[in-house]
């Protein structure tokens, strides 16, 4: 079964700092990954998704993440984030072959603050 | 309607008592997922509806979980005889049926519940 890890659990940042969230995942086939975002009070929604193609993926709100097939990871970037970045951020694995239920294996998050 | 909803959004209730939480998907999604997001944990996922196949339970962690889907929209996911320990967020995700590029899921607010 697949699993994926996001080493860092919590994070602080002042404004206009760099960004960079860790996800590895694990799983010997090919995988469709994601970055989904919760903002206080709100649901899940999505950041960015990779498919296949350019490893770099742009996503909402400046956000990019690069897939790096050799390292089995995804991490997510921000050249300079803002308060309104707070949030708790999600990675996400799907199995691209898994007999049709794509259900989606998440990591267990990283708390992102901003402080202004 | 606009997204995926979820009702209640907020369930308190008493060890032992069964609960009803209830989903609707987005209008036309044929596949939809429950998902329990547990306090410092990331997404497990439950259950797996698509079309008028059969679903996939293989995430129910233990028989006082069931779900059902009525007319391929609405979803119920009971839990019967509670615990503590099923206390999280119990989220609903619906997604288009198709190919690669659908493969998108839409969540909706989640359902608190938490039993005492």
């Amino acid at each position: 079964a697949q699993s994926v890890s996001q080493h860092n659990h919590h994070v602080i940042l002042s404004e206009a700092a760099s960004l960079e969230l860790g996800c590895n995942y694990s799983y010997g086939g090919t995988v469709n990954l994601f970055w989904y975002v919760q903002y206080p009070g709100q649901h899940l929604q999505l950041l960015l998704k990779y498919f296949s193609g350019d490893p770099l993926v742009k996503g909402i709100k400046g956000f990019e993440a690069e897939f790096i097939k050799s390292k089995f990871s995804f991490n997510l970037r921000k050249p300079s984030v803002q308060w309104s970045d707070t949030a708790e951020y999600f990675c996400a694995v799907q199995p691209w072959r898994d007999t049709g239920r794509r259900a989606l294996t998440f990591g267990s998050g990283t708390r992102l603050q901003v402080q202004p | 309607g606009a997204g995926v909803s979820q009702s209640p959004s907020n369930k308190v209730t008493e060890k032992g008592k069964d609960v009803e939480l209830r989903c609707d998907p987005i209008s036309g999604h044929t596949a939809l997922y429950w998902y329990r997001q547990s306090l410092g944990q990331g997404l497990e996922f439950l259950i797996y509806f698509q079309g008028n196949s059969a679903p996939d339970k293989s995430g129910l962690p233990s028989d006082r979980f069931s779900a059902e889907r009525t007319g391929g929209s609405v979803s119920t996911l009971t839990i019967q005889r509670t615990q503590q320990e099923d206390s999280a967020v119990y989220l609903c995700a619906s997604r288009v049926n198709g190919r690669v590029t659908s493969n998108e899921q839409f969540f909706g607010p989640g359902t608190r519940l938490t039993v005492l």
